[in-house]
């Protein structure tokens, strides 16, 4: 257990439809990333925010969002989906500000399958 | 974009020492390569972090060359448990924006 958790654990939704994920990192955590794996595209950053600010941004469509909240925990929202947006969706937290230093914690990731 | 390469799949047996090699042009001065090994419906979980020459922990060693445009993950004496997919993670300076790169993951298959 890493000790951060994420929610849904699945979600099945259909095309157009828009849909919140949501992180709690580790306690002590101030960096939350979020990433996409899917079987073409292997794994793909796309946003990392550090103690409620936009860090680094990664390969994030527009139709995507992310916010970090004041007690930390983080949203990504989905919007406009499509098919090709089935994936599974995990968010990872650190100590540190950047990526030089600390090791991410992987959470067990969200299964979003769009129909 | 920078492309951080690594072979698909390797074979090995128990008892082995397996070295898996990333390629990562155009890796920012500043950034770190960082391992991660993931197992099937499970998160990636992190291994071991370098920035240059040598470095290892109670799993494992990860050398990097003097010009950093490749890394070798060391795993000493593996088990079958050690059968997962293997990912390199690195920072791509051709992004002022400080995009991370995951490498395509090599899968891992250690037999008795």
């Amino acid at each position: 257990d890493s000790g951060v958790t994420q929610t849904p654990k699945h979600l099945i939704t259909a095309t157009g439809q828009r849909v919140t994920l949501r992180c709690s990192p580790r306690s002590g955590d101030l960096s939350v990333y979020w990433y996409q794996q899917s079987l073409d595209q292997g794994l793909q950053f796309l946003i990392q925010y550090y103690n409620g600010e936009e860090r680094a941004k990664g390969n994030i469509l527009e139709r995507f969002s992310a916010q970090q909240f004041p007690d930390l925990h983080s949203e990504l929202n989905l919007s406009s989906l499509e098919l090709g947006d089935s994936a599974l969706y995990f968010c990872a937290s650190s100590v540190a500000a950047t990526r030089e230093t600390g090791e991410q914690y992987f959470g067990p990731g969200t299964r979003l399958t769009v129909t | 974009l920078a492309k951080t390469t690594q072979p698909i799949s390797m074979d090995s047996y128990e008892g082995q020492e397996v070295n898996i090699t990333c390629s990562h042009n155009n890796i920012a001065t500043n950034d770190y390569i960082t391992w991660y090994q993931q197992f099937p419906s499970q998160g990636p979980r992190f291994i071991i972090q370098g920035y240059k020459t040598k470095v290892t922990n109670e799993v494992a060693s990860l050398f990097i060359p003097a010009d950093r445009k490749s890394s070798t993950l060391s795993l000493p004496r593996v088990s079958l448990s050690d059968t997962a997919v293997y990912y390199c993670l690195v920072g791509d300076n051709n992004n002022a924006g400080n995009m991370l790169t995951f490498g395509g993951g090599t899968r891992l298959m250690v037999k008795p």
